[in-house]
């Protein structure tokens, strides 16, 4: 069936360092891809999304691009702040309005 | 309108014990999803609704949950005999199919533990 697989955490990272969190999908013909964000004490949040191959979704200056050579939608941000703490979903959907099947979440961690 | 809003946050239940929680969507939107989550996973599919019409139940939604939203607004979902399994973050969320914005929108989510 259709999957998505996130890199494990929790990731620690300092103030201004680069973000990449791998995600990479299985699913037939052409889903909907889609980041969404839970901070502490938050419910998820949509952060950025992609609707069809080599489309660019961005937000809060992460980004992520849909590559169905690899099947990934990894997620990106130059320079991460101690706000940007919280934890990332990779989500897709088939069809236009589906039912979302996530991946497990990955923790990140921003120090000063 | 603030969003999805459920209720109640927190719920703590003895094995055994019926528990009903409720899904107030955003007010124009006409579908309600069912997600649930345990520690160190994402959100699962459980069950949505388009208007008040359940379309998909998932096969993770046992005899002993049913989910209603009787006039396409508000949605309860009730757990019968609870199990310590059903210990989760039940979360809902609402789209509006058809419209210019389609993406889901989440409510903060029931906490449930049962003891």
């Amino acid at each position: 069936g259709d999957s998505v697989t996130q890199m494990e955490g929790p990731v620690t990272l300092s103030e201004e360092a680069f973000l990449t969190i791998n995600c990479t999908y299985t699913a037939t013909g052409y889903p909907s891809l889609f980041w969404y964000v839970q901070y502490p004490g938050e419910g998820l949040q949509l952060l950025l999304k992609a609707t069809k191959a080599d489309d660019k979704g961005s937000n809060k200056g992460f980004e992520a691009t849909y590559r169905k050579e690899t099947t990934s939608f990894h997620l990106e941000k130059g320079s991460v702040q101690v706000s940007d703490s919280a934890v990332y979903f990779c989500a897709l959907i088939k069809g236009s309005q589906g039912n979302l099947i996530f991946g497990k979440g990955t923790k990140l961690s921003v120090k000063p | 309108d603030t969003g999805v809003s459920q209720d109640p946050r927190h719920k703590i239940t003895k094995r055994g014990q019926n528990v009903t929680f409720r899904c107030d969507p955003i007010s124009e939107h006409n579908r309600l999803y069912w997600y649930r989550q345990t520690l160190g996973q994402g959100p699962e599919f459980l069950t949505y609704f388009q208007n008040e019409a359940q379309l998909e139940k998932s096969r993770l939604l046992s005899d002993r949950f049913s989910a209603e939203r009787p006039k396409g607004s508000f949605s309860t979902l009730e757990i019968q005999r609870t199990e310590q399994g059903d210990s989760a973050m039940y979360l809902c969320a609402s789209s509006l199919v058809g419209g210019v914005r389609t993406e889901a929108f989440f409510g903060q989510g029931t906490r449930l533990t049962v003891v």
